[in-house]
């Protein structure tokens, strides 16, 4: 079964602009989790979709947002970039069948680079 | 305070040790609790998921959950070059909420 796969995986933006980052889940998980790896803050969670729904949300501005599909494919976006947006973002996804999302499987990330 | 706290080394230890990893976690509900292996530049790999108090044993990695004191811990044994890795520690209620990550480095 293919994992979790992200596109794109290096992307480079200007201060200012927005970006949009795609994750396809594992054939048959309908739960998505999106989440910002940095050196300084470590692994943070951004928010949760399930069944095209935001489920959950993390504590990060509302410049971040992201949308499910009814494939269950998931994307974000970042609107108006700023420097501290660098980081590796991380989609994860969980079969969720109990209603929990326990056992997530990570995507190889996309790093952005806003310079 | 942070929900799972993790030292994050460098540990390095010669092919053949016993690797100990720890953390610990300040919400007494939490009852689902992982280990992931990050290698440089991918993703983090689920090497084991517990739920509740207890130890799982996987091949050569260990994971012990003690609810009383509220500590994760990860055993490798007969480690490997290859096992060189970031490991972190992880909880879950609803999100995943991470500990710092140990840098780990087994020398040849």
């Amino acid at each position: 079964k293919a994992g979790v796969t992200q596109t794109p995986r290096y992307l480079i933006k200007t201060r200012g602009q927005q970006v949009t980052l795609s994750c396809s889940p594992i054939s048959g998980h309908r739960s998505v989790s999106w989440y910002q790896q940095t050196p300084g803050q470590g692994l943070q969670f951004l928010f949760e979709y399930f069944s095209e729904t935001q489920r959950n949300k993390g504590n990060f501005p509302g410049r971040f947002s992201g949308r499910q599909f009814s494939n269950s494919r998931s994307e974000m976006n970042v609107s108006t970039l700023e420097l501290g947006d660098s980081a590796l973002y991380l989609c994860a996804s969980s079969l969720d069948a109990s209603g929990g999302t326990y056992e997530q499987y990570f995507g190889p990330g996309t790093r952005l680079t806003v310079t | 305070q942070k929900e799972v706290e993790q030292d994050p080394g460098p540990l390095s230890v010669p092919e053949g040790a016993i690797v100990s990893l720890n953390c610990t976690y300040s919400n007494s509900a939490f009852q689902y609790f992982m280990w992931y292996r990050q290698y440089s530049r991918k993703g983090p790999e689920l090497l084991m998921y517990t739920y509740s108090s207890g130890n799982k044993e996987d091949g050569r990695f260990t994971a012990q959950v003690d609810k009383s004191s509220k500590y994760i811990s990860l055993f490798i044994r007969d480690s490997q070059p290859s096992d060189s890795a970031t490991y972190l520690c992880a909880v879950n209620d609803y999100k995943l909420s991470f500990g710092a990550g140990t840098t780990v480095t087994v020398r040849a």
